[in-house]
């Protein structure tokens, strides 16, 4: 069946640096949504891709959809400790549906 | 007051015991489902319900059972719990006519099966 596998499961980061998570499907997918959860918190929605390369930003946060809809990242840009917490991606079971599965998450630490 | 709500938060039962967990909400969307989220394995999909008489089987529906009593209510069951099902439940929903499908979870019920 269709998986969605996230890359690096953890990540440590010293307050200021940057932070990447990768999300890589089995198949195509119609878009990709991305969610954060903090400790202790429930999954907070943070943007959808759609388009085939499309590249979105949110203050330090740059979320790219690769070209062959297969692929995505989350970019955060000099990280501080309010990013702390664990970032899913998720995508469409079937193409054109809203029956959500997520990848395995990343969870991230800052070092203050 | 929070717009999905889930009873109860937390459980601690035993293996064989029936456990039901319900999600309400007052956003008045139409579809909603529960996940299952285990460390290291993200979220996963149990059942979803797109209306009142829409019931569908997620990734991993063995063991679980759902009602969906009213366009408000969605109910999981464990009909006979074992240890394996311990896990943080969350109860979700999404709006039909928005662009983006995006969920709304709920806080989530930490299950526990001795």
């Amino acid at each position: 069946g269709q998986q969605v596998m996230q890359i690096p499961q953890y990540q440590h980061v010293q307050e200021g640096e940057d932070f990447t998570t990768y999300c890589n499907s089995s198949t195509t997918l119609s878009n990709i949504q991305w969610y954060k959860q903090r400790p202790g918190g429930h999954p907070v929605f943070l943007i959808q891709l759609v388009k085939s390369g499309e590249v979105k930003k949110q203050k330090r946060l740059t979320f790219q959809f690769g070209e062959a809809k297969k692929n995505s990242s989350l970019h955060i840009t000099a990280t501080q400790t309010t990013d702390v917490g664990t970032y899913f991606c998720a995508g469409p079971i079937t193409s054109g549906t809203y029956k959500y599965i997520f990848g395995t998450g990343t969870r991230l630490k800052v070092l203050a | 007051d929070a717009d999905v709500t889930q009873t109860p938060r937390n459980r601690i039962t035993k293996t064989g015991k029936r456990i039901m967990l319900e999600c309400s909400q007052t956003k008045g969307h139409d579809r909603m489902y529960w996940y299952r989220q285990d460390p290291g394995l993200g979220l996963r999909l149990i059942y979803y319900s797109f209306d009142v008489k829409d019931i569908n089987k997620g990734e991993i529906s063995d063991g679980y059972s759902v009602s969906r009593q009213a366009q408000a209510k969605f109910s999981l069951s464990l009909e006979s719990a074992i240890p394996n099902q311990t896990a943080l439940y969350f109860c979700a929903t999404s709006d039909a006519g928005s662009g983006t499908g995006e969920l709304f979870f709920g806080e989530g019920s930490r299950l526990t099966v001795l």
